[in-house]
């Protein structure tokens, strides 16, 4: 139980397009999912927390105009990256509360 | 000083012997602590959930909280070279919905 999906799992796009990453609960409805980064050999960094029906929540120095989140149902969140750049290029993971926090997969993003 | 400490290691460790991770923290509120295992280019999988102060064992896995002194660890017995991957401690102050605090996580390497 408690699978987290991502989509897609890898992305190549050109500078100045904006790319899209569902992140869906497979098993469980979650009230709240999270969005991350990850560089290379470092640690998750949050994003933005995302609240079924309601806007999403960003940590400071995420610009929101940039990384549009929408968490329409209790099994989908989006994350729209909007007019990428190389400096995008990182690893996205989400993952989805019930009792704890449950990880997708992970996208990996690469901005030419 | 961070809310969460981590060791990176890396750790080296010949296969079937007892791992030690460890993790200390500074924010008296962590109610929750969670251990993820992260294979390279992959989500977090959660390994070990508990509440509060006391052991947890699944398997090769035992999980320690010990909240006076502000410590948890992450036993594995027996380690495998399946283990190799990146341990990240997690805790928060509250259940579902809440943001967790990562330490940088722990690199193992098991050697056959």
């Amino acid at each position: 139980g408690a699978v987290v999906s991502q989509h897609p799992s890898w992305v190549i796009c050109k500078s100045g397009t904006s790319v899209k990453i569902e992140c869906r609960s497979l098993d469980f409805q979650a009230t709240t999912m999270f969005w991350y980064r990850q560089f290379p050999k470092q640690s998750l960094m949050l994003m933005a927390t995302s609240n079924e029906g309601s806007k999403a929540t960003y940590e400071q120095g995420v610009e929101k105009d940039k990384f549009l989140i929408n968490h329409a149902s209790l099994t989908l969140s989006t994350l729209t990256v909007t007019s990428a750049h190389p400096e995008d290029s990182s690893f996205y993971i989400c993952s989805a509360s019930v009792d704890t926090q449950y990880f997708g997969p992970g996208t990996r993003l690469t901005v030419l | 000083q961070k809310e969460v400490e981590q060791d990176p290691g890396p750790l080296s460790v010949p296969e079937g012997a007892i791992v030690s991770l460890n993790c200390t923290y500074s924010n008296s509120a962590f109610q929750y602590f969670m251990w993820y295992r992260q294979y390279s280019r992959k989500g977090p999988e959660l390994l070990m959930y508990t509440y509060s102060s006391g052991n947890k064992e699944d398997g090769r896995f035992t999980a320690q909280v010990d909240k006076s002194s502000k410590y948890i660890s992450l036993f594995i017995r027996d380690s495998q070279p399946s283990d190799s991957a990146t341990y990240l401690c997690a805790m928060s102050e509250g259940q579902a919905g809440t943001a967790l605090i990562f330490g940088k996580g722990t690199t193992l390497s098991v050697s056959s």
